[in-house]
């Protein structure tokens, strides 16, 4: 099975900081790569997928980056309704594996 | 739009079975593989099953092969997940979600989620 490791795990970060985050797979995933956002309670939410195709509605200042082992989420400037849990997700090969997630807090 | 309704989730003893309904519209059902993921109590997310459009072929995780069976019914626009041998560690709000594409990379990779349904396994 592919590992998928996220850093950091938690955040604390103001409104308006660029913030990243970065997941790494056990083997080499392609660009088969994706970022969901999940908040309290809630279903999660589809942000990027392909590694850096954004999903339709998401806003602009959400970007991807990266191939092979090593990517980034990227937030150009952090919103109040971005403080959530970041989960990244490879689907090059079953079984489908996640990263333990990173949780952004408010500083 | 896209809509996924869970059902059937509640409070079973170890050992017992349930089975979980996904309700789905706003797309074409039979045209795309669908896939069951669980979360449990404050933690991460788990795949747990897919099933192929025709209900042909299905992959499971290793921690519910042998328990667990995903199924459908597309004259109905329905997914199922008959659970067995329930274990407290099954314990979770199970979501099912849907596909990008109906094939290649993009039928393992999510664009719509259901609100989920939560399942205690409790003595």
């Amino acid at each position: 099975d592919i590992q998928m490791t996220q850093s950091p795990s938690s955040l604390s970060a103001s409104v308006g900081d660029r913030v990243t985050f970065t997941c790494r797979a056990s083997q080499g995933v392609n660009n088969y790569l994706a970022w969901f956002q999940q908040k309290p309670g809630k279903a999660p939410k589809s942000l990027i997928y392909a590694a850096s195709s954004l999903q339709s509605g998401v806003p602009s200042r959400f970007s991807g980056s990266g191939s092979g082992t090593d990517f980034t989420l990227n937030i150009s400037s952090l919103q109040p309704e971005d403080f959530a849990t970041y989960y990244c997700q490879q689907y090059n090969s079953y079984p489908l594996t996640f990263g333990g997630g990173t949780k952004v807090e408010i500083k | 739009q896209v809509q996924l309704v869970e059902s059937g989730g509640g409070v079973v003893q170890p050992g017992r079975s349930l089975r979980l309904s996904c309700a789905a519209s706003g797309f074409t059902f039979s045209s795309y593989g669908m896939h069951w993921v669980r979360q449990a109590p404050g933690k991460g997310l788990e795949w747990v099953a897919v099933i192929s459009y025709d209900g042909n072929n299905k992959y499971y995780a290793d921690s519910v092969k042998g328990r667990f069976t995903i199924s459908r019914d597309n004259s109905k626009n329905t997914l199922f997940l008959q659970m067995t041998s329930l274990r407290t560690d099954d314990t979770a709000v199970y979501y099912c979600a849907k596909p990008r594409r109906v094939a290649a990379a993009g039928s393992r990779s999510f664009d719509y989620w259901g609100q989920g349904t939560l399942v205690t396994v409790s003595s």
